[in-house]
């Protein structure tokens, strides 16, 4: 079955400096690959996905890749924000079911002001 | 349009008792999903229903069960609670008309304490 990780565990960086989170997936028929922020009390929350016929896509600071050949995929938060402090989970899937989506384990990204 | 949204917000039990937690999803979702979340294993998939019918199901045992009624609420229940089952559980629904299938919405969970 699909195996996902995910690096760092935790990340620390300055206010207004860029932030990356790196996942790889080992199921190369996974094909749409999401990322949830989920904050202090919350319930995790999509914030961008991307499927595996594009290479990147951008959201305003968000931005995330895919490399399909080397199986994985990168979330990019530029102009870091004390909002934007919170537990990133990255997560693949293979089949159009809700169930079938296997998520990383989690990097807990702190913004120091 | 309301979001997804689970009662009660925290629970204690003790163990061997049994519990009921419920999800009633986003207006014109039809998929329920639960997950387990926990420190150590992070997020874990329960079970999935659709249109009342569960339609797939993870490793778990059979003491964790679901169901779903006609109005696409969801409730899921634990028996013979174990220390163990002490969890945040989170209920996600997906799938409607303006959206792909795969895109889940989460609640805010049911913080559940085995004592």
């Amino acid at each position: 079955g699909e195996n996902v990780e995910q690096h760092p565990s935790t990340l620390s960086v300055q206010e207004g400096d860029s932030a990356v989170i790196k996942c790889t997936y080992s199921d190369s028929a996974s094909n749409y690959f999401p990322w949830y922020k989920q904050e202090l009390g919350k319930g995790p929350q999509l914030i961008i996905d991307i499927r595996s016929n594009v290479g990147e896509k951008k959201d305003q600071r968000i931005a995330v890749t895919l490399n399909k050949t080397a199986k994985h995929f990168s979330l990019h938060i530029t102009e870091t924000q004390p909002e934007d402090s919170a537990v990133y989970f990255c997560a693949a899937s293979d089949d159009s079911s809700a169930s079938k989506i296997i998520f990383g384990s989690g990097t807990r990204l702190s913004i120091r002001p | 349009k309301a979001g997804v949204t689970q009662t009660p917000r925290y629970l204690i039990k003790t163990r061997g008792q049994q519990v009921t937690l419920s999800c009633s999803p986003i207006s014109g979702h039809r998929s329920v999903s639960w997950y387990q979340q926990t420190p150590g294993q992070g997020l874990q998939f329960l079970f999935e229903y659709f249109s009342e019918t569960q339609r797939n199901k993870g490793n778990f045992p059979g003491r964790f069960s679901g169901r779903q009624f006609s109005n696409s609420r969801s409730e899921m229940n634990v028996s013979t609670l174990e220390l163990g089952d002490s969890a945040l559980y989170l209920c996600a629904s997906s799938g409607s008309l303006d959206n792909l299938g795969e895109k889940l919405f989460f609640g805010s969970g049911t913080q559940l304490s085995v004592l």
